[in-house]
């Protein structure tokens, strides 16, 4: 298997402009995760979904950002607009039984 | 409120020294348990995991990990560290009606020659 697959890698953009990162789970995976890593705040659970339903969206910082699942193979983190405060590395991670995670590689979110 | 504690933010070992990594969880009811590692610039690998049963679990690159109920400890251990296993080690606590992962806040591992 290929792993949970995220792109872009690298994102840079300017304060006020949209921005969408990606996440393919694992085939057969039916929760997803998207979690966002600062050094100041660690690692934080923004939303995960559950059979493409968002379960829990408690962690997403502002009205900002937003999440979609369409299908099982495919999720978005959208965030409009974008502001200096939310670079960070944004990870998805899937899970077939909701506990063991797997994790992609993450996207780098530079917003100057 | 369920937590994860990690009171050791940044350890330096010799290589071929023996490892021990504390991780302290407060959860109300029986936790699922891991341990995570990132390398720089790399996503979250899983090391191990404990669900129920044995309470010495193993997991990949040699780690172990015990988890002690009593002391509500999920220690990780490694014999002999090599200094690929120079990277940032995160335990995680689950489990209940939630899915959610509860993190630590990671310990840094440096590895000298």
């Amino acid at each position: 298997d290929a792993g949970v697959i995220q792109s872009p890698r690298h994102e840079v953009t300017e304060m006020g402009q949209e921005v969408t990162l990606r996440c393919k789970p694992i085939s057969g995976h039916d929760y997803l995760f998207w979690y966002r890593q600062t050094m100041m705040r660690g690692l934080e659970l923004l939303i995960y979904f559950n059979n493409n339903v968002p379960i829990d969206d408690s962690g997403m910082p502002e009205d900002r950002f937003s999440a979609k699942m369409p299908n099982a193979s495919f999720s978005t983190l959208k965030i409009q607009p974008s502001e200096p405060r939310d670079s960070a590395v944004y990870f998805c991670a899937s899970s077939s039984q909701g506990y063991e995670q797997y994790f992609g590689p993450g996207t780098r979110l530079t917003v100057t | 409120a369920q937590s994860v504690t990690q009171p050791d933010i940044h350890i330096t070992v010799s290589e071929g020294a023996s490892l021990e990594l504390r991780c302290n969880y407060s959860y109300g009811a029986t936790p699922y348990l891991f341990w995570y590692v990132q390398s720089p610039g790399q996503g979250l690998q899983l090391l191990l995991k404990y669900f129920s049963g044995d309470t010495l679990v193993q997991g990949i690159k040699g780690f172990e990990a015990e988890f002690k109920r009593s002391q509500s400890s999920f220690n990780l251990r490694k014999p002999s560290v090599h200094w690929s296993d120079a990277a940032e080690y995160f335990c995680a606590v689950s489990g209940g009606a939630t899915n959610k992962l509860i993190f630590g806040t990671g310990t840094l591992l440096a590895v000298q020659p």
